[in-house]
């Protein structure tokens, strides 16, 4: 067990929707990473949040958002779902802002867009 | 971000010992070498880091040659449990935060082990 709480572990829509995933990091935990992976992409860094401000930025789509609360859980809100966002999304989460390369996962999101 | 490039599968037995190379040519002088292990719907899970020679840990060994263009990861006597994807990644731990964070994890290597 990382310490890392992803919600929900599975999720089906339709295309069109609009879906929300939680992430709560590690306790004492100030970064949080959102990761996708799905078949033919490998595992795709989304963002990163610390301390409630975004950090980094990846390939995130314009209909993808995030945010940090500060409880420090984070949110993945993915709207206007096409069936090619069918994916797991992993949080990841680390105690300071660098990425050290020991990034603690959670178990992922697994969403399937019908 | 230093390229990496790694066998895409490798098969073994149990109790033998398995390499894994991970080639990274381009690897920068600041750039560490972090191997992540992933099963089937689960998240990754850090394996080891190392930046030179030779690291050891409880479950892993990281090989890293003078010129570090290469890494090797050995798993000693794998079982049947150690079957699952294998990520090399390299990048700058002290860059900022902002480099080394959008690393992308790539394809990694499958490794199954036989009984």
């Amino acid at each position: 067990d990382s310490g890392v709480t992803q919600t929900p572990k599975h999720l089906i829509t339709a295309t069109g929707q609009r879906v929300t995933l939680r992430c709560s990091p590690r306790s004492g935990d100030l970064s949080v990473y959102w990761y996708q992976q799905s078949l033919d992409q490998g595992l795709q860094f989304l963002i990163q949040y610390y301390n409630g401000e975004e950090r980094a930025k990846g390939n995130i789509l314009e209909r993808f958002s995030a945010q940090q609360f500060p409880d420090l859980h984070s949110e993945l809100n993915l709207s206007s779902l096409e069936l090619g966002d069918s994916a797991l999304y992993f949080c990841a989460s680390t105690r300071g802002p660098l990425n050290t390369g020991e990034l603690f996962f959670g178990e992922g999101s697994r969403l399937t867009v019908l | 971000l230093a390229k990496t490039t790694q066998p895409i599968s490798m098969d073994s037995y149990e109790g033998q010992e398995v390499n894994i190379t991970c080639s990274h040519n381009n690897i920068a002088t600041n750039d560490y070498i972090t191997w992540y292990q992933q099963f089937p719907s689960q998240g990754p899970r850090f394996i080891i880091q190392g930046y030179k020679t030779k690291v050891t840990n409880e479950v892993a060994s990281l090989f890293i040659p003078a010129d570090r263009k290469s890494s090797t990861l050995s798993l000693p006597r794998v079982s049947l449990s150690d079957t699952a994807v294998y990520y090399c990644l390299v990048g700058d731990v002290n860059a900022g935060g902002t480099s080394y964070g959008k690393l992308t994890f790539g394809q990694g290597t499958i490794l199954t082990v036989h009984p």
